[in-house]
């Protein structure tokens, strides 16, 4: 079974406007973590992002926000002011808290800002 | 701090032959992680060793591919034989440890061209 969805293969922005991507994860396990990644054209993976799901805010890192809403189990990353540089995929993750923590991924966004 | 290493940068091989992936994980991290990310995919977890025993690898096709992480430190990933569906980029990532909050380090990855 799919762990983490994914649905928005590409979405579009302008530059200096906010941007919503969507990710919905599956998981039985009262403890995990949600991470969101950026991946340029270049190919590294930069985290960007986390929330535990015990946390009872949502996640700020800069131009990053986290909209964690728990009881639908959706975790979606909010980028205000977008930059040309944000043109990238985006793939949220997902680590459960038991056993290994195996970290698993969704499909990606692929967003791009334009001028 | 040094990142995650990774070589070769880029493999061309032709079907059937044989190849091998090194990675080199930052110090200290006892999570190591293999992903295979296939163009315009999410990367999919092949394996993961906890030090240097297999945790999961219930993704990994062990018919061509295996995997090893001795003395808990370096890893190597192998295929034998390639197909044409073995290219991909081929990730490597660490984590230090069991705290939900850590994220995972990804190294740049092995481009391979399967003809």
């Amino acid at each position: 079974a799919q762990k983490i969805t994914q649905t928005q293969p590409g979405m579009f922005v302008q530059e200096k406007e906010a941007v919503t991507l969507d990710c919905t994860y599956d998981t039985s396990d009262p403890s995990y973590g949600l991470f969101w990644y950026k991946q340029p054209s270049s190919g590294e993976m930069i985290f960007l992002i986390y929330q535990g799901s015990y946390d009872q805010q949502n996640a700020t890192e800069g131009r990053y926000s986290l909209n964690f809403q728990k009881a639908r189990k959706s975790a979606n990353l909010v980028i205000s002011a977008s930059q040309l540089g944000d043109s990238a995929m985006y793939f949220c993750a997902m680590r459960e808290g038991t056993g290994f923590q195996k970290l698993v991924f969704g499909t990606g966004t692929r967003l791009l800002v334009s001028p | 701090e040094a990142g995650v290493a990774q070589s070769p940068r880029y493999k061309i091989i032709e079907k059937r032959q044989s190849v091998a992936f090194w990675c080199n994980p930052i110090s200290g991290h006892a999570t190591l992680y293999w992903y295979q990310q296939i163009l315009g995919q999410g990367p999919k977890l092949l394996i993961q060793f906890q030090n240097n025993g297999v945790v999961d690898d219930s993704q990994l096709p062990k018919d061509r591919f295996s995997a090893e992480r001795l003395k808990g430190v370096d890893s190597t990933l192998k295929i034998q034989p390639a197909k044409l569906e073995d290219s991909a980029v081929y990730l490597c990532a660490s984590l230090s440890g069991r705290p939900m909050n850590t994220e995972a380090f990804f190294g740049q990855g092995t481009r391979l061209t399967v003809v």
